[in-house]
């Protein structure tokens, strides 16, 4: 099982409506966990992080969080042809001196005009 | 805030050269950094961990003599390609992250192309 997993997509959406981001992970004592976009051709930018179980929104960004499934999501309200990218999921997970950070393989969303 | 830079942002070497990024945090003192590499269409992969002052930990798989980082100072990182093969061509990015943070700032990218 690999340690942190999304779904490769595409995820493909009408302009306008809500778009739903999956990832689940596999360290239980996980306490750390982010959102990235990254567009063709450009590095990773932090979209949201989110350290505790519910909800957190940012615009329309609303990351969600349930520890006990081992689970992590983001919705992106009124999606936008400017929202097409892929969306990295990060969880910081424990090792010897600390904690490193494992990145998903990506979720790749397209938003249809 | 939280800003990472990178220089170059693209580069074209001849094989057999080497070729040096470097990565800045602009507005944070980064005790640790990260450098990636990133093929098309194909995931982010980690290369290798510095720590300001420490050598750097490697992936398995990647050749610490070959890919030379030193992390001199709490905004600066580089990565050294050395004797470049065209099968180095990819895109590198570095990260950067604060003492007590737990995020990750990536930089803009530099692509490299080897011929």
């Amino acid at each position: 099982q690999k340690e942190v997993e999304q779904n490769s997509g595409p995820l493909s959406v009408p302009e306008g409506a809500i778009a739903s981001l999956n990832c689940t992970y596999s360290d239980r004592g996980s306490q750390s966990f982010f959102w990235y976009r990254q567009y063709s051709g450009k590095s990773p930018e932090l979209i949201m992080s989110i350290y505790s179980n519910g909800d957190k929104e940012d615009g329309r960004f609303t990351a969600q969080l349930n520890k006990a499934s081992q689970y992590v999501s983001l919705l992106i309200r009124d999606s936008q042809p400017s929202d097409s990218a892929t969306y990295l999921c990060a969880v910081n997970v424990r090792n010897t001196g600390g904690f490193k950070t494992i990145f998903g393989a990506g979720t790749r969303l397209f938003v249809k005009a | 805030g939280a800003v990472v830079s990178q220089h170059p942002s693209r580069v074209i070497c001849k094989s057999g050269t080497s070729v040096k990024i470097e990565c800045r945090s602009l507005d944070f003192q980064a005790t640790t950094m990260f450098w990636y590499r990133q093929f098309p269409k194909k995931s982010l992969m980690l290369m290798a961990t510095s720590n300001e002052g420490s050598k750097a930990t490697y992936e398995q798989g990647v050749e610490k003599d070959k890919f030379l980082i030193n992390h001199a100072s709490l905004t600066l990182s580089t990565l050294t390609v050395t004797s470049a093969h065209p099968e180095d061509s990819s895109f590198y990015i570095c990260s950067a992250r604060a003492r007590d943070s737990y995020t990750q700032y990536f930089g803009p990218g530099t692509r490299l192309t080897v011929l």
